[in-house]
């Protein structure tokens, strides 16, 4: 079955470091790749995604790209701030419509 | 973007008594629409998935008569909770698809349920 895998958590910086937080995922099909951010005590924001091999999908200062050879959607930001602390989930879709697979989720903390 | 929009955002419930919980997409129509349920520091766990005018899919666990799901319109789907108990309690999302190829999925602001 599907599946989706995050780098274990909290990760804490520093305001202006370079943020990175791995996801992997396994797929039968071609799945469509989705960031996704929890602010505390609400629901999910979509941060960006991407829905086919070598996209790149940004916003923010947000950035991941879709790799398919390595299974890849690594979620990357050049200078965090303060703002940007939060949950971070990765997530794919099989089809279009169907039911998100969720990974484990990512605490960001950006200290100033 | 598109809005989802929950509603309670908190509740309060006795033991026993049933509870519902309101998820409106506000400006498209949501053919599908995802129920999920999330515990402190953990990820979100589908509960159901719902398609207007038919019954919901249940994922394996859930029961489907404690958590009645309802999708009357293309923009209203509900959770009602029925004898609540404590252990019932936590941070229920619901999203909704927006249709067509875009292949996105918008969520709701999530309502807190607690069960005393």
């Amino acid at each position: 079955g599907n599946s989706v895998t995050q780098m274990e958590g909290p990760v804490t910086l520093s305001e202006e470091a370079f943020l990175t937080i791995n996801c992997t995922y396994t797929a039968t099909g071609y799945p469509s790749l989705f960031w996704y951010v929890q602010y505390p005590g609400e629901g999910l924001q979509l941060l960006l995604k991407a829905t086919k091999a070598d996209d790149k999908g940004s916003n923010k200062g947000f950035e991941a790209t879709y790799r398919k050879e390595t299974t890849s959607f690594h979620l990357e930001k050049g200078s965090v701030q303060v703002s940007d602390s939060a949950v971070y989930f990765c997530a794919l879709q099989e089809t279009s419509g169907s039911r998100l697979t969720f990974g484990e989720g990512t605490q960001l903390t950006v200290n100033p | 973007g598109a809005v989802v929009s929950q509603h309670p955002s908190w509740v309060i419930c006795k033991s026993g008594t049933s509870v519902k919980i309101e998820c409106r997409s506000l400006d498209f129509q949501a053919t599908t629409m995802f129920w999920y349920r999330q515990f402190p520091k953990q990820s979100l766990m589908l509960m159901a998935t719902s398609n207007e005018g038919s019954k919901a899919t249940y994922e394996q666990g859930v029961e489907k008569d404690k958590f009645l799901i309802n999708h009357a319109s293309l923009t209203l789907s509900t959770l009602t909770v029925t004898s609540a108990h404590p252990e019932d309690s936590s941070f229920y999302i619901c999203s909704a698809w927006t249709g067509g190829t875009g292949n996105t999925i918008y969520f709701g602001e999530g309502s807190w349920l607690t069960v005393v």
